[in-house]
């Protein structure tokens, strides 16, 4: 089993600020590498695909980038509705989940 | 497009065995796969396997094997998830999501909760 590891597990940022989140592959995961976010109560959403390709309606200042075994999630200009926990998930072989960042407000 | 509806939330006793319905509407359903995450209070996501419904052969994660069973129904376009001897580490949030290679989207969500 590919093994997911995110840090920090929690990411204290200030609204307007840039918050970068990291998410490592235990095993080659090529670019088949998506990050979602999930608030309270909620079912995740999907904002990357392809470790860089935006979901449709995902806007601008979520960007991800990696390949292999390192991946970054950059939120830029950060709001108050970012405010949630992100997942990394590898789809190489079978399906794998990070066991998630918390973006708190500073 | 694709919106996804799970059943209502299941109260089971350990040992019992629970069935958690997903029924597609809109867009096309088959030619996609269809997964089911969990997720534990407090806890992260945890995938349990897929179907493609026009295929019909199940993949299940290997933590699971032997104690799940995913289906899909083509005609009625639902998929199903039944996990068999439950026990209270088994209360979670169940999630169905589509998907062809990320999880495009989701269910709901289904509450099931183990408990003597």
């Amino acid at each position: 089993e590919i093994v997911m590891t995110q840090s920090p597990a929690t990411l204290s940022v200030s609204p307007g600020q840039r918050a970068t989140l990291s998410c490592r592959a235990s095993q080659s995961v090529s670019i088949n590498l998506a990050w979602y976010q999930q608030k309270p109560g909620q079912a995740p959403r999907l904002l990357i695909y392809g470790a860089s390709t935006r979901a449709p309606g995902i806007p601008a200042r979520f960007s991800g980038s990696g390949s292999g075994t390192e991946f970054t999630l950059t939120i830029n200009s950060l709001q108050s509705a970012d405010f949630a926990v992100y997942y990394c998930q590898q789809y190489e072989t079978e399906r794998t989940f990070g066991q998630g960042t918390k973006v708190e407000i500073k | 497009q694709v919106q996804l509806v799970q059943s209502g939330a299941e109260v089971k006793k350990p040992g019992s065995s629970v069935k958690v319905s997903c029924k597609a509407s809109g867009g096309t359903f088959g030619d996609y796969a269809i997964s089911w995450v969990r997720q534990a209070p407090g806890q992260g996501l945890e995938w349990m396997g897929r179907i493609i419904p026009f295929i019909g052969l199940p993949t299940h994660a290997q933590k699971f094997q032997g104690r799940v069973m995913i289906s899909a129904d083509k005609s009625t376009r639902t998929a199903y998830m039944e996990l068999s001897s439950l026990r209270s580490e088994d209360t979670a949030v169940y999630y169905c999501a589509r998907n062809s290679t990320a999880f495009i989207s989701w269910g709901q969500g289904t509450l099931v909760t183990v408990s003597s």
